[in-house]
């Protein structure tokens, strides 16, 4: 079964630093991997999502992601926080069981400070 | 905003309730799919529908149920509510229904049980 494991549950950034989200996957097979935000009172927003096309993924709002097979990884980045960047984020896999099934991890909220 | 519409957007009720929340996917996707977030359980897949039919089940009780109308949009049916079921119902859509197809989520309703 797939799983996925958020290594940490908040992380704080001074705005203009760098972002890292940790993000580590289990899947018998070749996973599809997503990375959603959830800003406050809002629903879920795609930010980027890998499907083994290019490792290196890049999304909206600046991010990208790397695949790495060897680490079992998908960590997410960012070189350059903004405030509007705070929200919880969520590394997802799908299952590949036929259908669209995506299982999320716990989540990271991330905090921007001035 | 993503299109897709769920409506309430905030309901109370009291235990042993029952109460139907509804969603209207994007123009054009075909699947529906319904999550649970709670503070306990995270993020989890309820169940899915493609084009009326039931495609896919998750952690849905009994006490729950879900239907997808021939105008694609659909009905969470939640019954003999319990404090537990206190959470932010999610619905999300999509075009296909294979792991290729991003999902669209709406911005939730949020469902609390006195």
């Amino acid at each position: 079964a797939q799983s996925v494991t958020q290594l940490d549950s908040h992380v704080s950034v001074s705005e203009g630093t760098p972002v890292l989200l940790r993000c580590n996957y289990s899947s018998s097979y070749s996973p599809s991997l997503f990375w959603y935000v959830q800003h406050p009172n809002k629903g879920l927003q795609l930010l980027l999502k890998y499907t083994s096309a290019a490792t290196l993924v890049k999304g909206i709002n600046g991010f990208e992601a790397e695949f790495k097979k060897s680490e079992t990884s998908f960590h997410l980045t960012k070189p350059s926080a903004h405030m509007s960047d705070a929200a919880e984020y969520f590394c997802v896999v799908s299952d590949r069981g036929g259908y669209n099934k995506l299982i999320f991890g716990a989540g990271t909220r991330l905090a921007v400070h001035p | 905003d993503s299109g897709v519409t769920q409506t309430p957007k905030h309901l109370i009720t009291a235990t042993g309730q029952r109460v139907t929340l509804r969603c209207s996917p994007r123009s054009g996707d075909l699947s529906v799919y319904w999550y649970q977030q709670s503070l306990d359980q995270g993020l989890q897949f309820l169940i899915q529908y493609y084009n009326g039919e039931e495609r896919a089940k998750g952690n849905i009780l009994e006490r729950f149920s879900a239907q997808q109308f021939p105008d694609l949009h659909s009905e969470l049916n939640l019954s003999s509510l319990e404090l537990g079921d206190s959470a932010l119902y999610f619905c999300a859509s999509s075009v296909g229904q294979g792991s290729n197809s991003p999902l669209h989520f709406g911005n939730g309703t949020r469902l609390t049980v006195t």
